[in-house]
């Protein structure tokens, strides 16, 4: 079983629509869970994260945890033509050596 | 702000040939690190580097080598070239101490094997 496990998508939706994107893991060691954006043909940047289990919430983004079932999810509001990209789920024990899902597609169109 | 540099952006080689590809950061951390990105793979650890003077191998370290020259740079070496090389390579650094898990990433290199 891989440590973390991502639908690679694509997922194509409308603007304006509400985006969920998930992940599940399976080391239950892991205490911080950073999601990354990656736009075509860049390197992927952080886009936030949490801490142990819970909501974070950052403008039209929203991280929640629930380790009870290790799964992970990011959801986007109001989704945007911007907001295309590919998004990756990286748990961590809170060191900086993370572990990468492969990644879900997305696309949002006008 | 130039962040992380990876060269070259692009590469063709042949089988068996050898080449380096660099990285350098100019944010003061100690962390550096080298990925490749697969199509359904993601992202996988080469070899990282937590302070200048030491390297340790990550989750495919297999077909390549690594050097820290110092603490701003960080170079991924192919020795003997092979089709299943062809990749995606991203370099990223960090600063422990920081939030956890930010790394910063390289634009990538685009590399084939022939």
């Amino acid at each position: 079983q891989k440590e973390v496990e991502q639908d690679p998508g694509p997922l194509s939706v409308p603007e304006g629509a509400i985006v969920s994107l998930n992940c599940t893991y399976s080391n239950s060691a892991f205490q911080y869970f950073m999601w990354y954006r990656q736009y075509s043909r860049k390197g992927p940047e952080l886009l936030m994260y949490t801490y142990s289990s819970g909501n974070k919430e950052d403008g039209r983004f929203t991280a929640q945890v629930d380790k009870s079932s290790k799964y992970i999810s990011l959801f986007i509001r109001d989704s945007q033509p911007s907001d295309s990209a590919t998004y990756l789920c990286a748990p961590s024990r809170g060191t900086d050596k993370l572990i990468f899902g492969t990644g879900t597609r997305l696309q949002v169109f006008p | 702000n130039a962040g992380v540099t990876q060269t070259p952006k692009f590469q063709v080689l042949k089988t068996g040939q050898s080449m380096t590809l660099q990285c350098a950061q100019d944010m003061n951390h100690n962390s550096m690190y080298w990925y490749r990105q697969d199509p359904g793979m993601g992202l996988r650890l080469i070899y990282y580097s937590a302070s200048e003077g030491t390297t340790d191998k990550g989750e495919v370290p297999n077909g390549y080598n690594v050097s820290r020259l110092n603490k701003r740079e960080f170079s991924l070496r192919l020795e003997s070239a092979a089709p299943s090389q062809t990749s995606v390579y991203f370099c990223a650094s960090s600063e422990l101490g920081n939030v956890p898990g930010e790394l910063f990433f390289g634009e990538g290199s685009r590399l084939t094997v022939l």
